[in-house]
């Protein structure tokens, strides 16, 4: 299709495990973000990507959580030693740049269940 | 205090009714306004977006923006069932290092009822 793909769709994982969670971005778009949406809250900003930039990994909750950003495309988010705190819909979004008028198209998600 | 501060609902409405949906935000450097709309299991969709303050309309949606009071809103002529869903206001200041990452309000969970 022609959206921003997350896989898998569903995750549930037990206690200290590592889970990687995956993106595939829209075709062309350089820029990608990955946010947190828990239960009543909104969207947390995690992480961004823009072409080869360094990415702003500014609202990464602990060094538990990484991300990288092969060929400028596909991107992975690692969670290691999972805490039942990290449940939570991660989403991934892309854009065609940085600009202003340049909208977000998300994902529907990964919903990752720590037990 | 969030920086987005948003009513969670629910808000139930019967089809027809004008809906308005509000956020209020205590940055005065956001100037980029937005909002979305989110189906239940689905990703974030851009319903609107506005710089500074005013209005802009699209179809059966408004959105306001009023700086001076810090305070959004989207309103939402003849709504319909299929407008039942959460939606999330955002906004963003002038980049720093390149990018208008946007601040999410908490949504507000729709319902219009037939």
């Amino acid at each position: 299709g022609a959206g921003v793909s997350q896989s898998p769709s569903n995750k549930v994982t037990e206690k200290g495990k590592d889970v990687e969670l995956r993106c595939d971005p829209i075709s062309g778009h350089t820029a990608l973000y990955w946010y947190r949406q828990s239960l009543g809250q909104g969207l947390e900003f995690l992480i961004y990507f823009q072409g080869n930039s360094a990415p702003d990994k500014s609202g990464l909750p602990s060094d538990r959580f990484s991300a990288e950003r092969t060929g400028g495309s596909v991107s992975t988010l690692t969670i290691q030693r999972t805490q039942q705190e990290d449940s939570a819909v991660y989403l991934c979004a892309s854009s065609a740049g940085t600009g202003r008028n340049q909208p977000q198209h998300f994902g529907d998600g990964t919903r990752l269940s720590i037990l | 205090q969030k920086e987005v501060e948003q009513d969670p609902g629910p808000l139930s409405v019967p089809e027809g009714a004008i809906v308005s949906l509000n956020c209020t935000y205590s940055n005065s450097a956001f100037q980029y306004f937005m909002w979305y709309r989110q189906y239940s299991r689905k990703g974030p969709e851009l319903l609107m977006y506005t710089y500074s303050s005013g209005n802009k309309e699209d179809g059966r949606f408004t959105a306001q923006v009023d700086k001076s009071s810090k305070y959004i809103s989207l309103f939402i002529r003849d709504s319909q069932p299929s407008d039942s869903a959460t939606y999330l206001c955002a906004m963003s200041a002038s980049p720093s290092g390149g990018s208008y990452i946007p601040t999410f309000g908490r949504g507000t969970s729709l319902i219009v009822h037939p």
